[in-house]
């Protein structure tokens, strides 16, 4: 599988309670994206990266939310002391210098599903 | 008010119809239109990508965008039942990896 994998694909966890998500873009891509998404909204921009270097962060990831590339390959997603709010599904994308198209286009992962309860 | 509006729907269709699906949307710097596929508890799959105004045809899908009027559109010819999923509009403007959605709009074929 040559996709963007994500993993765990579901975590239920304690609020209070830290929680890490991994995320594998597909191998030649050099930009990797979080995004969140609650229901019935459409997914909303936390970070991206180019290579290692994260380049831009919204407002939306506060003190508790921090994301990682190192070696510009796989990146993690940590949300820190968990609150009901942080229920959503997480999204990772990646994107490439050049698509089929002639510009950079944006391929997820299947997302990783919280429940803090 | 949001920067890109989409009507979240339930919109249903007999199969073999036309399907319309709208975004407006109010920032000026947007250049690149996206139309994403999402089947439920799934990720977004790209369907069509567009650069500023003009129409684009791929299979049964055309995306159109009319930047003079802010408004983006997607037309699915001969609908399928396999069509049903939730259909989402994304934007971003040049050198601005950000995308920013629409809501979706939930979309069922009936056989």
């Amino acid at each position: 599988d040559t996709g963007v994998s994500q993993n765990p694909r579901h975590k239920i966890t304690k609020r209070g309670q830290n929680v890490t998500f991994r995320c594998d873009p597909i191998s030649e891509h050099n930009r990797l994206y979080w995004y969140r998404q609650t229901l019935g909204q459409g997914p909303e921009f936390l970070t991206y990266f180019q290579n290692e270097a994260q380049l831009e962060k919204s407002r939306l990831l506060s003190d508790r939310f921090s994301a990682e590339r190192p070696k510009g390959s796989f990146s993690t997603l940590e949300i820190q002391r968990t609150e009901q709010g942080d229920s959503a599904m997480y999204l990772c994308a990646s994107s490439g210098l050049q698509g089929p198209w002639g510009n950079t286009e944006a391929f997820f992962g299947q997302g990783t599903r919280l429940t803090v309860v | 008010q949001k920067e890109v509006e989409q009507d979240p729907g339930p919109l249903s269709v007999p199969e073999g119809a036309i399907v319309s699906l709208n975004c407006t949307y109010s920032n000026s710097a947007f250049q690149y239109f996206m139309w994403y596929r999402q089947y439920s508890r799934k990720g977004p799959e790209l369907l069509m990508y567009t650069y500023s105004s003009g129409n684009k045809e791929d299979g049964r899908f055309t995306a159109q965008v009319d930047k003079s009027s802010k408004y983006i559109s997607l037309f699915i010819r001969d609908s399928q039942p396999s069509d049903s999923a939730t259909y989402l509009c994304a934007m971003r403007g040049f050198g601005n990896e950000k995308l920013t959605f629409g809501t979706g709009t939930r979309l069922t074929i009936i056989p």
